[in-house]
């Protein structure tokens, strides 16, 4: 238990489907990110929202929406995703400098 | 952030250290090296982290050279538990401070 939550830990979606991931945490972190591990690749960095504010966003594809409403929450809003986008979606969370506390992560697969 | 360079993969006795290499020539005065590991599926977790002096938490030793060039992780009794993907990472603080992850180096403890 890293004190990083993440719902819901499956999900099966078809590409006309609008679905969102939640992340939560309670660690007092300012800093929250969205990562994508693909079968077999490195966790690529999504987007990264330090006190609320996004401050990363690597070029994602516009069909992935993140959110931050507080400093507890982060959610990744999905819409007309493609088979490719079948992944393992990882929160973390961290102070501003020192070790980031992920999540288990969601295991997203689009039918 | 320092580009870091570890092995793919490496094999290890259960009950033995083992001594994972990471290079990172180009690493600047203010980053800071950072370990992680993920075993199969699951969110990466902290291992330990430092700047220019030696480290040690209840889970492993972190050796860094003089010149800050390379550093080793030391897992100082591998168990069959710690089979997973090590990541060494190099970055800074404040609002430059993210994570990025290579491709680590599978550590295969053998019983």
């Amino acid at each position: 238990e890293t004190g990083v939550t993440q719902t819901p830990r499956h999900l099966v979606m078809g590409m006309t489907n609008k679905k969102s991931l939640k992340c939560e945490q309670h660690l007092g972190h300012n800093a929250m990110y969205w990562y994508k591990q693909s079968a077999k690749k490195p966790l690529e960095l999504m987007f990264v929202y330090s006190l609320e504010e996004r401050v990363e966003n690597n070029s994602v594809p516009s069909r992935f929406s993140p959110e931050c409403p507080n400093s507890s929450h982060l959610f990744l809003h999905l819409h007309t995703l493609q088979p490719e986008d079948s992944a393992l979606y990882l929160c973390a969370s961290s102070r501003a400098q020192g070790e980031a506390f992920f999540g288990q992560g969601t295991r997203l697969t689009v039918v | 952030d320092a580009k870091t360079t570890q092995p793919t993969s490496m094999d290890c006795a259960e009950g033995r250290a083992a001594n994972l290499p990471c290079n990172h020539s180009t690493i600047s005065g203010n980053e800071y090296v950072y370990w992680y590991r993920q075993i199969h599926s699951q969110g990466p977790q902290y291992i330990i982290h430092g700047l220019k002096n030696n480290e040690t938490n209840e889970m492993a030793s972190l050796i860094i050279t003089e010149d800050r060039k390379s550093s080793t992780l030391i897992l100082p009794h591998a168990t069959l538990r710690d089979t997973a993907v090590y990541y060494c990472i190099a970055t800074s603080g404040g609002s430059n401070y993210k994570l990025t992850f290579g491709k680590g180096t599978l550590l295969t403890v053998n019983p």
